[in-house]
C-alpha cells in the first residue's frame, strides 16, 4: 500500500530565508501527487499537484513552487518566505481514487 | 455556496454518545473520503465511499448518491475521537474539501 514521508514536522524559519519541503512515496509508482496549505482556522487549500515526473500544475499564485525531479519525490520550495506563507503543508498521493497523506509540516515564519 | 458542506462545524458530545456528522455535495461526484485531523495536523483517511455503507470499528460511513448526501457516524464515542473530520469529495479529476467538523468529547 501507499505511503508517503514527509519532513520536517515542525519547520520555523526568519522571513526571507528559503524553503524545501520534501515528500516521498513508497509502495507504488506513478501516483498523483498534491501539495496543500492549512492556514490556522481554515481547510485545506491545493497549492500544487503533479500527475508525473516535471509535470508540475498550480492552483494559486503564490510565493512558492514545485518540483518533481523523481517519480516518488514531490518537493515544495520558496526563495525567500514571507510571513503570509506561515501554516501546515500536507503532502498527499493519489492512486485511483484512493488518496494517501503526509503527516504534514507546520511551518512558522517569524 | 461551497461545493461540499458538512454540519455540523462544532460538536461536543459527553463520552459514550452516538455521534453522526453529515456532508452534502453538490457536483457529480466518483467517490467520498471521510478524514480524521489531529489536533498536531496529520491527517488519517477514514473511508473511501462511492455507493452503500462501510464499517470500522465504531466508525460507519454511508452514503446515498442520489441524494448527494453522505453520514458519518462514531458509535460509543470515546475522548480519543476528539478531532477535525473532514468530507472530501473527488470530483473531475480533483479533491474537493468541506471545512471540516471540529467534535470534542468529555469524558
Amino acid at each position: 500500500s501507499q505511503t508517503i514521508h514527509q519532513w520536517p514536522a515542525t519547520l520555523v524559519q526568519p522571513v526571507g530565508s528559503p524553503l524545501s519541503l520534501e515528500c516521498t512515496v513508497e509502495g507504488t509508482s506513478n501516483p498523483n501527487l498534491y501539495w496543500y496549505r492549512q492556514a490556522a482556522g481554515r481547510g485545506l487549500q491545493l497549492l500544487f499537484y503533479s500527475v508525473g515526473i516535471g509535470q508540475i500544475s498550480s492552483e494559486v499564485p503564490q510565493n512558492l513552487s514545485a518540483s518533481r525531479p523523481q517519480d516518488r519525490q514531490f518537493i515544495l520550495s520558496s526563495k525567500k518566505l514571507l510571513l503570509s506563507d506561515s501554516g501546515f503543508y500536507l503532502c498527499a498521493g493519489q492512486v485511483n481514487y484512493g488518496y494517501t497523506f503526509g503527516s504534514g509540516t507546520r511551518l512558522t515564519v517569524v | 455556496k461551497n461545493e461540499v458542506e458538512q454540519s455540523p462545524q462544532n460538536l461536543t458530545a459527553q463520552e459514550g454518545e452516538f455521534i453522526t456528522i453529515n456532508c452534502s455535495y453538490s457536483v457529480g461526484i466518483s467517490a467520498l473520503h471521510w478524514l480524521q485531523q489531529h489536533p498536531g495536523g496529520g491527517i488519517v483517511s477514514l473511508f473511501m465511499l462511492s455507493s452503500g455503507k462501510k464499517k470500522h470499528g465504531r466508525l460507519i460511513a454511508t452514503i446515498n448518491i442520489q441524494e448527494k448526501h453522505s453520514s458519518l457516524h462514531i458509535t460509543a464515542s470515546h475522548p480519543r475521537d476528539s478531532a477535525v473530520y473532514i468530507c472530501a469529495v473527488y470530483s473531475n479529476y480533483q479533491l474537493i474539501w468541506g471545512a471540516g467538523t471540529k467534535l470534542i468529547i468529555k469524558p
